[in-house]
């Protein structure tokens, strides 16, 4: 069974500053995705960024990247120039890549608040 | 689109009630899945389907039933209601992608907040 790790329950950042979130997990298999989804107040999962393992290169979605390790488990969510709008919780994700499954294991979650 | 729906958004049970959460997608896609968000924890998943007629259990299935009769909708029934399941019920949707054989980005629907007294 996969495990993720989200081992920082609560960050702050000050608008307009950088902010890293990290994300471990556990598996033996070699092919699957990783995400990020943020959760504001409104409770819908807005899916941020999303990981493909055989792929080398980081994904990066305008303020959002990823610094994606696949030897050392490690999934970290980068956002530059952190705006009022980024406070939310913040959930890693993994999906095995498997027809038959499709099942992703959430962390526990980081909940942001960006400070004006 | 209106994407992944799902009603009710708020419901107040008793112990020992049932009742039946709805969700429907009209994206069509072939993968649904029923999550919990319990205060301050991620999703666990209760029941998922890969097509019409196919259901699995997910992490947390006890006291959940499922059914998958179209591709559009998948309910989730609670049958006699207990305090343990007072959560944030997530609907969520994906497409298997048919060259790499593998489900893909699940899209989630609003939620609903259920609270068993």
């Amino acid at each position: 069974a996969q495990t993720v790790t989200q081992s920082q329950p609560e960050m702050s950042v000050q608008e307009a500053e950088t902010v890293t979130l990290s994300c471990t997990y556990d598996t033996s298999e070699n092919n699957y995705y990783l995400f990020w989804y943020k959760q504001p107040p409104s409770r819908q999962m807005i899916l941020v960024i999303r990981q493909e393992a055989y792929k080398q290169q980081n994904a990066t979605e305008n303020r959002f990247s990823v610094n994606f390790q696949k030897a050392a488990k490690s999934f970290s969510l980068k956002i530059s120039d952190s705006q009022l709008g980024d406070t939310a919780m913040y959930f890693c994700a993994f999906m095995k890549h498997d027809k038959n499954a499709g099942k992703s294991t959430f962390g526990d979650g980081t909940t942001l608040t960006v400070k004006p | 689109n209106a994407g992944v729906t799902q009603t009710p958004k708020f419901r107040i049970l008793k112990i020992g009630q049932s009742m039946t959460l709805q969700c429907a997608q009209d994206m069509n896609h072939n993968y649904m899945y029923w999550y919990r968000q319990d205060p301050g924890m991620g999703l666990k998943l209760i029941y998922y389907s890969v097509g019409a007629g196919i259901t699995d259990k997910g992490e947390v299935p006890n006291g959940y039933n499922v059914s998958r009769s179209t591709t559009e909708d998948f309910p989730l029934r609670l049958e006699l209601a207990a305090p343990s399941q007072t959560s944030v019920y997530f609907c969520a949707s994906s497409y298997l992608v048919a060259s790499g054989g593998a489900a893909d980005t699940q899209y989630f629907g609003p939620g609903t907040r259920l609270t068993v007294l």
